[in-house]
Order: C-alpha cells, then structure tokens, then sequence
C-alpha cells in the first residue's frame, strides 16, 4: 500500500500557484519525498525530491514540514499544460529503490 | 538525448495468448523496472532488472516475467492472458549508483479481448 494520502482532486487558475498537499506520517529517516506527475495517456514525469530541506527546481518547489510527517508541492504559475495526475511517493534515494504509487491528485488547471 | 523508448504503443491480443513487450532505457542508464497501470489507478510495481538479473519483484504472477540484455534494454512477457491484463504497461529506467529519480517511458498500451 501507499504510504502517503492525498486529496483525491484540486482545481487551480492559470496563473496562479498550485498547492498540492501529501501526508506521509509513517516516513523513515532515510526516506525520501518524491513527486512525479502524469499526463494524460503519458508516462509519469519526475518533478522533484528532497529529504528535509526545501527544494526548488525550475519545474516547482517542494516543502517539507520540520516533522517531515507532510509536504507540499508548489507549481508557482500553473498553466493549462500542468493539467495532470501528482504522486507523492515516499522512497529510498536509490536508483533501484521502488516506487509504490498511490492514486495521486488529479490537478485541473482552469482558464 | 534518447528517453525511455517502449515498443509497441497498443496492441491487442486475444484471452490465453502470449505477449512481449519492450524496453530501451535512457542513454547512461542501467536499470530498468516494469510498471502496470490498470484504468483509473496509479502504476503498481512488477519487477525490477539489473545486471541481467531480476533484483526485485511485485506481487504479480509467475505468468510475468522479463529479461535485461547486455545493453541494458529490456523485454516483458506475459503468458496465458486474462482480460485482467488489460493495462499500460510502463517502462522505467535509472542508474543503480544514483539516486535522481526514474525516467519512464510512454507505455504499450495492452487489450486483452
């Protein structure tokens, strides 16, 4: 099973930052928080990771409570083209960790 | 730079068949797991191939199974199908030593009639 929760849908205004939510209470301190997203009919697509420390990269940030019991993704400016499927996995930062996919949030971005 | 290639994009295939399905990872990669996709759900996990060895594996039926070759690419077949089988199948690459996250592939979308 997934060990992350995370709104089932959200609904976002071109232009304006989205806010994605993920729950990982049972997180260990080797694990860490990945986001990966799915458009529809593609694969998934990294976006970001971290461990404890916030993350920018130039597709979205990713802030991590101090507990590292939740997280947040933040698409600053989301366009009608970030219109897709996120996962939040939590996972061993190994390239040949696994990882375990939960339903995700289906973000709609909106005119 | 080459992403995650998979072949073929659909296809369909009757109940109790055999199908193969395949895999070429990211250039510098040299790992690579399968993912299932049934409609509606997240990709759940099948086995994972490196060294030309199975290294991990989901819960998922003896009827799977896969092979890696010497470079790299990647092969998935699957015996006596169901129509449970139905699904997109995803391909994912990565490099064993790092850590910066898998590169997945479009998928071969699967029907099973």
């Amino acid at each position: 099973d997934a060990k992350t929760t995370q709104p089932t849908s959200m609904d976002c205004a071109e232009g304006r930052a989205a806010n994605l939510p993920c729950n990982h209470s049972t997180i260990s301190g080797n694990e860490y928080v990945y986001w990966y997203r799915q458009i529809h009919s593609q694969g998934p697509q990294y976006i970001i990771h971290g461990l404890k420390n916030n993350e920018t990269n130039e597709m979205a940030s990713l802030i991590i409570t101090e507990d590292r019991k939740s997280s947040t993704l933040i698409l600053p400016h989301a366009t009608l083209r970030d219109t897709a499927v996120y996962y939040c996995i939590v996972s061993y930062n190994s390239g040949y960790s696994t990882l375990t996919f939960g339903k995700g949030t289906m973000l709609l971005v909106s005119p | 730079d080459a992403g995650v290639t998979q072949s073929p994009t659909h296809l369909i295939k009757t109940r109790g068949q055999q199908v193969t399905l395949r895999c070429s990872p990211k250039s510098g990669h040299d790992t690579v797991s399968w993912y299932q996709q049934a409609l509606g759900q997240g990709p759940q996990f099948i086995f994972q191939y490196y060294e030309e060895e199975e290294r991990q594996r989901g819960n998922f039926p003896d009827r799977f199974s896969g092979h890696q070759f010497p470079n790299y690419s990647s092969e998935l077949n699957v015996n006596a199908l169901l129509l449970g089988d139905s699904a997109l199948y995803l391909c994912a690459s990565s490099l064993a030593s790092a850590g910066n996250g898998y590169t997945f592939g479009s998928g071969t979308r699967l029907t099973v009639v």
